[in-house]
């Protein structure tokens, strides 16, 4: 079955770029109108949206998020990325790559998340 | 943004009790509402979409109901795995947005 794994480094310093990437196993990421996402968890919080892209590359960002953010997609590796400039303290969270199969369904596979933290 | 507001935030309950989680959006959504549970250093799990269809492989202790605004989880005899917190989801647009999550302990 489709597996999610997301990895990238776990400390990134203020006012840098986070860079993760999410390799997608057991199936291809081209197959089917999925949507890859980026949804993300500060510590004892709830669950915030980044964004997702089609394999297509067509991309949908949360506004809160979207003048820092960039989703891309190399369907030759089986990959998405995530890309999020000018880090903050409030950017500290665990980060998760998910398979959104549409409505009704929803987002049905998740990788087990990687930790950031922002901090000098 | 569609904001999603769940009560009760937390909750107390024993082995065998029913549980109702509820979850309000902030305009009409229709059925385009999804429910996970979520386990300590866990990603969160798929349990109901559109409002009241079960995922495959989840028990049928777990239910979902309601469209437009108002809707509901309930479990109807909680087990020990069940232990965790819950949050919905709206897929009525973007950005897609979550409630801020119900948390199920045990009495």
């Amino acid at each position: 079955q489709v597996q999610l794994q997301e990895s990238g480094p776990g400390l990134v310093k203020p006012s840098q770029t986070l860079s993760l990437t999410c390799t997608v196993s057991g199936g291809s990421i081209s197959s089917g109108s999925y949507s890859w996402n980026w949804i993300r968890q500060p510590a004892g919080k709830g669950l915030e949206w980044i964004g997702r892209i089609y394999a297509s590359g067509s991309t949908n960002y949360n506004p809160s998020l979207k003048s820092r953010v960039t989703i891309s997609v190399d369907t030759s590796k089986n990959q998405f990325s995530l890309e999020l400039i000018s880090l903050t303290a409030a950017d500290t969270a665990v980060y998760y790559c998910a398979r959104d199969v549409g409505y009704p369904y929803g987002m049905d596979v998740w990788g087990q998340g990687t930790t950031v933290t922002v901090s000098s | 943004d569609i904001q999603m507001t769940q009560s009760p935030s937390s909750l107390s309950a024993s082995v065998g009790d029913g549980v109702t989680i509820t979850c309000r959006a902030s305009q009409n959504i229709n059925k385009y509402l999804n429910w996970y549970q979520q386990k300590p250093g866990k990603a969160p799990k798929l349990l109901i979409y559109g409002a009241s269809s079960l995922q495959s492989g989840v028990p049928s202790r777990f239910s979902g109901s309601g469209s437009g605004t108002d809707f509901t989880l309930t479990i109807s005899s909680l087990q020990p795995e069940d232990f965790a917190t819950y949050s919905c989801q709206q897929t009525y647009n973007t950005p897609r947005t979550f409630g801020q999550g119900a948390k199920v302990e045990i009495k």
